[in-house]
């Protein structure tokens, strides 16, 4: 199971940082994403953090602002936010990706996301 | 404007057959797995379609993926109303170093 939690209302030019808490597995033997979908709109990926923590990949419409991190002792993901525009209005979910080891699968595993609005 | 091509729109009537087509190109679709997923209003998504054509458990046979060179299809037997959704393709893509989704495609069973 996956849990976000730390969105909400926030201007734009502010910080924000989302997390995800994992349970029901172990969190340091999968790579997790993270992927967001404006009002509306389709999926839109963000960023990865590998299972071994070697790697980290960022949409290019969030590279230099948001950075991924992960607390395996917590087994919990993060993603620090900052620069946020209206464009980062979305629902923030994080994913787990379905084959232990694997980087860049499909992911079997979604949280029920949570909502960040960029408003002032 | 997505890096995958979906089309917005499919429909059918309760167990036609529908297909879903996702096209790519050499970076994504040519040289990756395609994966594909539903996902229903107000839910978040769900995967059906792993490693090209490959179901997860409890995703019923009516649902089956298929790949040729950068493109890809979703192919749903036996449609049922609550086979009613939005039907997202996705691979990684090579150039961008990043995981690329199709803009969506919503089905519409009649």
């Amino acid at each position: 199971q996956l849990v976000e939690s730390g969105g909400g209302v926030v201007q734009p030019g502010r910080s924000l940082r989302l997390s995800c808490a994992a349970s029901g597995f172990t969190f340091s033997s999968y790579a997790m994403h993270w992927v967001r979908q404006a009002p509306g709109k389709g999926l839109d990926w963000v960023a990865v953090f590998s299972y071994d923590g070697n790697n980290k990949y960022y949409a290019d419409s969030v590279k230099g602002r948001f950075t991924v991190s992960r607390d395996n002792s917590k087994s919990t993901l993060y993603l620090q936010m900052n620069s946020l525009t209206a464009e980062d209005t979305a629902v923030y979910y994080c994913a787990r990706v379905a084959v232990a080891g694997d980087n860049m699968g499909g992911f079997d595993i979604w949280g029920q996301g949570t909502m960040v609005t960029v408003s002032s | 404007q997505s890096v995958l091509t979906q089309p917005p729109s499919a429909s059918g009537t309760p167990g036609q057959r529908v297909t879903i087509s996702c096209s790519g190109s050499s970076s994504n679709i040519g040289s990756n797995y395609v994966y594909w997923y539903q996902q229903l209003p107000g839910t978040a998504p769900k995967l059906l379609i792993y490693w090209n054509n490959q179901r997860p458990s409890g995703v019923p046979d009516r649902f089956s993926g298929s790949k040729s060179g950068i493109s890809a299809s979703l192919a749903i037997s036996g449609l049922r109303s609550q086979d009613e959704a939005d039907y997202y393709c996705a691979t990684w893509d090579d150039s961008l170093s990043g995981v690329v989704f199709g803009g969506g495609t919503k089905l519409t069973v009649l």
